[in-house]
C-alpha cells in the first residue's frame, strides 16, 4: 500500500499570503494525484487531479504541481472560505489511499 | 441535478448489522464507479473500496476486505455499504463518492455523508 504524507499538519497564514502544502507519497504514483478541500461539517471537494488540472469551478489561486513522489499544492492569495483541511489523494495503485491532510489556519 | 444523497445518521449497538445506502441521480449511475470513504471522528479520510454499478466489480481496500460488503442495485441506481457485526471502532461519517470519467479515478461528486454511531 502507497504511503501519503502531508507536510505541514496545521499551516498558519493569513489572508492574502501564499500557502504552499506538501505531499509525498512512499513510491512513485507518476502523476496520479488528487487534491480535495474539506471544511467543518461538509464532505471534501475535489479541487486538483492529474496533479495540476484544475476540477471544474475551482478558481485559478489553486494550482498543483510535481511528480512521482513529490506534490504540492499551492493557494496563491488566500481568501477567507480557503481555511480548510486539503488531503491528498494518489491513484496509481491500489488501494487509492489518502494523505492525512493538513488542515489550513488564519495566522 | 447530478448528486448522490445517502440515508440518514444510524444507531446501533456492537454486533449490530446495518446497511446505508448512496443513491444517485442526474446521470447515469451504471456507468461511473461508486466509492465509499470512511472518516472516524476528527480524522482524516480513509479510502474503503469501490463498486461499478454495472456489472459490480468491486476492490476493496486490504483494511476493509472482510470487514464490509460493497454492493449496488443498478436498477434503482443506489450503492450500499453493509456490515454484519458491527464495533464501536466502526463509528464514523461514510461518505460515498462518484469517480468521474476520463481515466482519472478520483472522486468528483460526493454524497453528504452517513453518521454511523456504534455504542452499547
Amino acid at each position: 500500500e502507497i504511503v501519503m504524507t502531508q507536510s505541514p499538519a496545521t499551516l498558519s497564514v493569513s489572508a492574502g499570503d501564499r500557502a504552499t502544502l506538501s505531499c509525498r507519497a512512499s513510491q512513485s504514483v507518476s502523476s496520479s494525484l488528487a487534491w480535495y478541500q474539506q471544511k467543518p461539517g461538509q464532505a471534501p471537494r475535489l479541487l486538483i487531479y492529474g496533479a495540476s488540472t484544475r476540477a471544474t469551478g475551482i478558481p485559478a489561486r489553486f494550482s498543483g504541481s510535481g511528480s512521482e513522489t513529490e506534490f504540492t499544492l499551492t493557494i496563491s492569495s488566500l481568501q477567507s472560505e480557503d481555511f480548510a483541511v486539503y488531503y491528498c489523494q494518489q491513484y496509481n495503485d491500489w488501494p487509492h489511499t489518502f494523505g492525512q491532510g493538513t488542515k489550513l489556519e488564519i495566522k | 441535478e447530478v448528486q448522490l444523497v445517502q440515508s440518514g445518521a444510524e444507531v446501533k449497538k456492537p454486533g449490530e448489522s446495518l446497511k446505508i445506502s448512496c443513491e444517485g441521480s442526474g446521470y447515469s449511475f451504471a456507468s461511473y464507479w461508486i466509492g465509499w470513504v470512511r472518516q472516524m471522528p476528527g480524522k482524516g479520510l480513509e479510502w474503503m473500496g469501490i463498486i461499478y454499478p454495472g456489472d459490480s466489480d468491486t476492490r476493496y481496500s486490504p483494511s476493509f476486505q472482510g470487514q464490509v460488503t460493497i454492493s449496488a442495485d443498478k436498477s434503482i441506481s443506489t450503492a450500499y455499504l453493509q456490515w454484519n457485526t458491527l464495533k464501536a471502532s466502526d463509528t464514523a461519517m461514510y461518505y460515498c463518492a462518484r469517480i468521474g470519467l476520463g481515466g482519472d479515478w478520483i472522486f468528483d461528486l460526493w454524497g453528504q455523508g452517513a453518521l454511523v454511531t456504534v455504542s452499547s
